[in-house]
C-alpha cells in the first residue's frame, strides 16, 4: 500500500470549514483513498473514500487532485465534536487498512 | 442494525494467563479485521479473516497470538501467556465485501498486571 503524509496537527475554529490535506504521491491506479477518524480512543469511524472523482456525503467532501497524488478532506462546518485524529489511507480494493500517524484536528470555540 | 460488537470492553489479566477477545461483526458481514493500538501509538493491522479462513495474518506476532472466525459465532482473538507488553486496545472491524468500507467496534482494552 502507498504511503501517505499528513500534517501532525491542525486547528480550526468552530463553524468554519476544516480542510485536511494528504499527500500520496506513490499511489497506484487501483488504490483508493480512504479517510477515517478516531475520537479520543474510541473505535475508528469511517468518513469517506474515493478513487479519482470527488466525493461528498453527509459527513464530508473528498477532493482528489487530477494526478491523484494528493487529496483534501473537507468538513464544511466543523463542530467541537469533530475534534479527533484523522487518518488518510490508500488501499487496494481487497487490501487491509494501514493507518499512519494521522492529523490531530482541534476544533476551538 | 447493531454495529460491530466487541466484548469485553475491559479485560484485566495477570501475566501468564490467557486473554480471549470477542468480535461480532455487523449483520451480513463476513470479513473481519483485528487491529491493536498500543498506548500513545497508532493502529496496527494484525489479521484479516473471512468465515473459517485466515486471509492475511501478516501483522500477527509469531507466538502466543491466534485468531479464528468460525462458521457460527463471533471472531475470537486469543492471546496465550499474556505479558505486560500485550496491554493495549484491540479493535475489530467488519465489512460486507473486502473492498467496501470497514466499520469498527469500540474495542477491548486489555490490561496485563
Amino acid at each position: 500500500d502507498a504511503k501517505t503524509t499528513q500534517p501532525t496537527s491542525m486547528d480550526c475554529a468552530e463553524g468554519r470549514a476544516a480542510n485536511l490535506p494528504c499527500n500520496h504521491s506513490t499511489i497506484s491506479g487501483n488504490e483508493y483513498v480512504y479517510w477515517y477518524r478516531q475520537i479520543h480512543s474510541q473505535g475508528p469511524q469511517y468518513i469517506i473514500h474515493g478513487l479519482k472523482n470527488n466525493e461528498t456525503n453527509e459527513m464530508a467532501s473528498l477532493i482528489i487532485t487530477e494526478d491523484r497524488k494528493s487529496s483534501t478532506l473537507i468538513l464544511p462546518h466543523a463542530t467541537l465534536r469533530d475534534t479527533a485524529v484523522y487518518y488518510c489511507i490508500v488501499r487496494v480494493a481487497l487490501g487491509k487498512l494501514i493507518f499512519g500517524q494521522g492529523t490531530e484536528l482541534s476544533v476551538k470555540p | 442494525n447493531a454495529g460491530v460488537m466487541q466484548n469485553p470492553r475491559h479485560l484485566v489479566r495477570r501475566r501468564g494467563q490467557e486473554a480471549r477477545l470477542r468480535c461480532s461483526p455487523m449483520k451480513g458481514h463476513s470479513h473481519v479485521y483485528w487491529y491493536r493500538q498500543l498506548p500513545e501509538e497508532g493502529l496496527k493491522f494484525m489479521v484479516y479473516l473471512q468465515k473459517e479462513n485466515i486471509i492475511d495474518e501478516s501483522g500477527m506476532p509469531k507466538e502466543r497470538f491466534s485468531a479464528e472466525f468460525p462458521k457460527e459465532g463471533p471472531s475470537i482473538l486469543r492471546i496465550q501467556q499474556v505479558v505486560r507488553g500485550d496491554s493495549a486496545a484491540y479493535f475489530c472491524a467488519s465489512s460486507i465485501q473486502p473492498g467496501e468500507e470497514a466499520f469498527f467496534g469500540q474495542g477491548t482494552r486489555l490490561t496485563v498486571v
